[in-house]
């Protein structure tokens, strides 16, 4: 059974980039999409975007071009990169599978970043 | 973008009530709606798929229909565990878009 386990700093600085990483357990990344998630505070669930396991990525274009989205080699980590920070990008980041008609039928827990100086 | 509109926002309900969550696409999904249950705390939970196909493990008492441009989500004879905040979203095209949430409460 697949697990998702979300890693990164839960504090960065305005302007700044934010790195976070997937571990994904019980599966290497060899099939279907992986997205990121977030929710910001009192709002509804926000797609970040999502990489194919080929390498293919799509993104929000809300985000511009601040977002990147990558496997790793070992294709057991995908990772988030956002640059340019601001409080809005205030929010618990969820990592996640698209699974059968592209539902995100696995979650990572979530894990919560503040934008703040 | 597919924008999608879920009504009602909130809804207050007793247990063993039986009520109706309704989303509708900006334009033709097929059958590329997904429902989600989301507790605080908790990462969202996928119900169904494709519209109406039940996620493995979820309770037979959830449902969901349609296709095209409108969709439901009923839950029959509710439970206390059931009261939670329910999101529809799209996967006919990116970027993925969710509705904006129906909170469901116990009344």
């Amino acid at each position: 059974q697949v697990e998702l386990q979300e890693s990164g700093p839960g504090v960065v600085k305005p302007s700044e980039t934010l790195s976070l990483t997937c571990n994904v357990s019980g599966d290497s990344i060899s099939s279907f999409y992986w997205s990121w998630i977030r929710q910001s505070p009192g709002k509804g669930l926000e797609w970040v975007g999502h990489i194919y396991f080929r390498g293919a990525t799509d993104y929000n274009l809300s985000l511009k071009n601040r977002v990147s989205i990558s496997i790793d080699s070992s294709k057991t980590h995908f990772s988030l990169t956002l640059g340019s920070v601001t409080a809005a990008d205030t929010a618990v980041y969820y990592c996640a599978r698209q699974g059968k008609y592209y539902g995100i039928d696995v979650w990572g827990p979530g894990t919560a970043v503040i934008v703040s100086s | 973008d597919i924008q999608m509109t879920q009504t009602p926002s909130s809804l207050s309900a007793f247990v063993g009530d039986r009520v109706t969550i309704t989303c509708r696409a900006g334009q033709n999904i097929d059958k590329f709606l997904n429902w989600y249950q989301h507790k605080p705390g908790k990462s969202p939970r996928l119900l169904v798929y494709a519209a109406s196909t039940l996620q493995s493990g979820v309770p037979l008492r959830f449902s969901g229909s349609g296709s095209g441009t409108d969709f439901t989500l009923t839950i029959t004879n509710l439970q206390p565990e059931d009261f939670a905040t329910y999101y529809c979203q799209q996967s006919h095209g990116v970027p993925l878009t969710f509705g904006g949430g129906t909170r469901l409460q116990i009344k």
